[in-house]
């Protein structure tokens, strides 16, 4: 079984710009989740999907990030513009369902550098 | 927010010794999870321990969960070199939406 694929995994980019990420979950997951994991700490949720609809977003920070899972499948978090403090590495997670009855599978994450 | 705190943050053992990680948390929790992160396979599920369960094992791995005082430890016995990883507790409260909160982690080193 494939498991949850991410790209790019690296990516370096000067503050105020922009950058995307992409995901690909495991074929037939309905939930999606972004995490932000800052060096020394544990991943951080930013947004959960269910199928294509938004469950959860408390933790985003909606003046710069936007994430949208069109079509219920694949996912895309974009940071516009960046800053200093979002260098960090960003993982995606997806699990049969909603609820912590359903394992989460991690991808291998984003590593991002914002000089 | 980070809930859990993990101690010690760093531990370095020998092979074929034992580890053990300790989490503490704040809130009430539904379950608590561990997981595993190393750089050649990411973040992994290890086990899942509910708030009604004191014990639960999985090979070499051992939880034990005391809610009365808001902390689980993760027993590691005959530790391997490939056993060296970043350790995370995660708690679920349903009444934050079910989701993950993890803690700082703990660093284990192995050595052969």
């Amino acid at each position: 079984e494939a498991g949850v694929a991410q790209s790019p995994r690296y990516k370096i980019i000067e503050k105020r710009q922009s950058v995307a990420f992409w995901c690909n979950p495991i074929s037939g997951h309905a939930t999606l989740y972004w995490y932000q994991q800052i060096l020394g700490q544990g991943p951080k949720l930013l947004i959960q999907f269910q199928n294509n609809g938004v469950v959860d977003d408390s933790q985003l920070p909606k003046d710069r990030f936007s994430a949208e899972r069109l079509k219920g499948v694949d996912s895309t978090l974009k940071i516009q513009p960046a800053k200093l403090e979002d260098s960090a590495v960003y993982l995606c997670a997806s699990s049969l369902d909603t609820g912590t009855a359903y394992e989460q599978y991690f991808g291998p994450g984003t590593r991002l550098t914002v000089t | 927010s980070q809930q859990g705190e993990e101690d010690p943050q760093a531990l370095s053992i020998q092979e074929g010794e034992n580890a053990t990680m300790n989490c503490s948390y704040k809130t009430s929790i539904n379950n608590l999870q561990w997981y595993r992160q190393n750089s050649g396979r990411g973040l992994v599920h290890l086990i899942l321990i509910r708030s009604n369960e004191r014990e639960k094992h999985s090979g070499r791995l051992r939880v034990t969960l005391d809610t009365s005082k808001k902390s689980s430890s993760l027993l590691i016995t005959a530790s391997r070199a490939a056993d060296t990883a970043s350790y995370f507790c995660a708690t679920v409260d349903y009444n934050q939406g079910g989701k993950l909160i993890f803690g700082q982690g703990t660093e284990l080193s192995v050595k052969p």
